[in-house]
Formats: C-alpha cells, sequence, structure tokens
C-alpha cells in the first residue's frame, strides 16, 4: 500500500467556511497532483507540483489553491466553500521519470451544504 | 486535444466468468498506458503499465494488451471474484518537456461481479 496520506477522509461543512484538505507523502516524492472526482465520473487535475515552492494549474480550473513548502507535504484550501465544490479529492505523488507510476491517497470526500 | 474512452461504462458479471474491457485512446506523443483499479471511496491502484513497445503484461488475473497502432487497450480479467467489484481507469501518459509525464484518464468502466 502507498505511503500517502489524507485528512480528513470526510468532511460536511457550511457555504462559505474556509477549508484546508491535507496530503503527506512519506515516499519522498517530488511530484505530487491534485485531482477532482465527482461520483462515477472521471478524475480531473487541478493542482500539481514539481517539488518545493513549485506549484502549476492543472486542466480543470479550481477555485483552490494549494502550497508546497515542504517536499512531503502538499495541502489544499479552499478560501470560501461552496455547494459546487462538493466533490471528491484525491491526492497522488510520483517519481520523476517516464514510467514514473502516480500513487493515490484514498481521497477526502467533501460535501458543502 | 488528448483524450481515453472506454467501454462498457458499466458490466455485471456472475463469479468466476472472465470479462474484458476495453479503452481507446488519442494521446499525443504517447509514454505508457496504464490501467488502474479503484474502490468505491478509495484512491486508484495500478495494477498494469505497458510501454509503445509492449503488447501485453499480466499481473495475476489481469492481463493487459496494447496495440499502439490502432491506439487500443484491453484489460482481460480471468476467473472473476468479489474483490473485483471496482472502477477500472485507462490512464495514457504522454510526455510533456516542461511538465514531465501528464496523464489523460478515461471514464472508467464500472464492474460488479455477483455470487
Amino acid at each position: 500500500e502507498a505511503d500517502i496520506y489524507q485528512t480528513p477522509r470526510y468532511l460536511v461543512i457550511g457555504t462559505g467556511k474556509k477549508i484546508t484538505l491535507e496530503c503527506s507523502q512519506t515516499m519522498g516524492h517530488d511530484k505530487m497532483y491534485w485531482y477532482q472526482q465527482d461520483p462515477g465520473m472521471e478524475l480531473h487535475l487541478i493542482h500539481y507540483s514539481y517539488g518545493v515552492n513549485s506549484t502549476e494549474k492543472g486542466d480543470l480550473s479550481s477555485e483552490s489553491t494549494v502550497s508546497r513548502i515542504r517536499t512531503e507535504h502538499f495541502p489544499l484550501t479552499l478560501e470560501s466553500a461552496r455547494p459546487s465544490h462538493t466533490s471528491q479529492y484525491l491526492c497522488a505523488s510520483s517519481e520523476y521519470g517516464r514510467r514514473g507510476e502516480q500513487f493515490f491517497g484514498p481521497g477526502t470526500r467533501l460535501t458543502v451544504l | 486535444k488528448n483524450q481515453v474512452e472506454q467501454s462498457p461504462q458499466s458490466l455485471i458479471i456472475l463469479e468466476g466468468k472472465n470479462c474484458t474491457l476495453q479503452c481507446n485512446y488519442t494521446v499525443s506523443p504517447f509514454s505508457n498506458l496504464r490501467w488502474y483499479k479503484q474502490d468505491t471511496g478509495r484512491g486508484p491502484v495500478s495494477l498494469t503499465i505497458m510501454t509503445f513497445s509492449e503488447n501485453t503484461k499480466s499481473n495475476g488475473r489481469y492481463t493487459a494488451t496494447l496495440d499502439a497502432d490502432t491506439k487500443q487497450s484491453s484489460l482481460h480479467i480471468t476467473a472473476s471474484q468479489l474483490s473485483d467489484s471496482a472502477s477500472y481507469i485507462c490512464v495514457v501518459s504522454s510526455l510533456n518537456n516542461n511538465a514531465g509525464n501528464m496523464l489523460t484518464f478515461g471514464g472508467g468502466t464500472r464492474l460488479m461481479v455477483k455470487p
């Protein structure tokens, strides 16, 4: 099993709240990713990072922001949550290289009321 | 635009039966193709990876094939078990000089194995 962790696993909050989804990995991977996945739908990349102090936006536009101050930690923040942010958020990490497998965390299921 | 299409969208089979899932892609430049298994409420887990020169790869009861000419892949599951019930996602990696490998995800096939 991959050493990549996400907390919380489930979160139900009210509109307008600020939230931070935590992701950490102990594999020493430089590359980390955040995906958004609606039930039964495909994953969409919303953020990625090549390493410390590197953050990039993915294919799917997102109002969330990320930071990468430490190699092992890649938190995602929503300043003001809305019902449209309700989804599953998956964090992943990988080594550099052509065959670098992405290892996924268990996900955070977010519901905004 | 890079795309990965999977079929069928969902499939119900009886325990012990075999099944084959399909994946067609238009991703360029091609780097590799992976099949992931995603249990409900969990993150995806890699089953197989194939590069351009590999046309078959097995992992236990899972066998993946790749035809790089027609840009098609399949995942064959032999002697299905109840624990095979999950979504199976085809993921194609393309090389991006600036960003390294970038992934295009298929929509997945939701497999249900019934006793």
